[in-house]
């Protein structure tokens, strides 16, 4: 079974700063995508980055990166020069490319952008 | 477009009421799915579509009836729920990508669900 888990319930960053969120993830897949999904107070769920495992190089979104570890079973996301609108909720997804490809969340990690 | 819709957004309703929360996306996608998310959780995995058809139920109670009317239409008819039942509802879309293997999912907004 996978499992994905976020170790950092809460976290807090000045504005304009940089922010690490962790996730690890346990699979025995080789070939699967890791998400990170923004839940603003707003509730919507969105997309904030994704990474394909066969892929070497890590994913970039403009001020969002990843740093994928495939060893590791680690998928971080770092935010820099963080903004206000950062303040959300942070899930991190596991979904494998075989069997029931589902999609697979971290508990969250709670991000507050401090002013 | 990465848009998903969901309709109504807070819905309050009875024990004995019927109810039906829609979905729609119009992004060709051929796989649809419900979820329940209850306070600073992550979301469950409720029912899942692909081309029209059922393909996952995740042991949900038959008070829950999903319908896929078409390749953009998502329901989830609502019948004698439970004060427990009360979460938010995610509907989310994605490309098939054939020999059933899905891509990226993307979230509507979500219904506020509170059964009194």
């Amino acid at each position: 079974a996978q499992t994905v888990t976020q170790s950092q319930p809460e976290m807090s960053v000045q504005e304009a700063e940089t922010v690490t969120l962790s996730c690890t993830y346990d699979t025995s897949e080789s070939n699967y995508y890791l998400f990170w999904y923004k839940q603003p107070p707003s509730r919507q769920m969105i997309l904030v980055i994704r990474q394909e495992a066969y892929k070497q190089q890590n994913a970039t979104e403009n001020r969002f990166s990843v740093n994928f570890q495939k060893a590791a079973k680690s998928f971080s996301l770092k935010i820099s020069d963080s903004q206000l609108g950062d303040t959300a909720m942070y899930f991190c997804a596991f979904m494998d490319q075989t069997g029931a490809n589902n999609l697979f969340f971290g508990t969250g990690t709670r991000l507050t952008v401090i002013p | 477009d990465t848009e998903v819709t969901q309709t109504p957004k807070h819905l309050v309703m009875g024990m004995t009421n019927k109810k039906s929360l829609k979905c729609e996306q119009h992004m060709g996608h051929r796989a649809m799915y419900w979820y329940k998310q209850k306070a600073k959780k992550p979301p469950e995995l409720m029912f899942v579509y692909s081309y029209e058809k059922l393909s996952i139920n995740e042991s949900v109670p038959s008070r829950f009836s999903p319908e896929c009317p078409n390749s953009s239409l998502l329901n989830l008819h609502l019948h004698a729920l439970q004060p427990e039942d009360s979460a938010l509802y995610l509907c989310a879309s994605s490309q098939d990508r054939g020999m059933g293997l899905k891509d990226t999912q993307y979230f509507g907004p979500g219904t506020r669900l509170t059964v009194l």
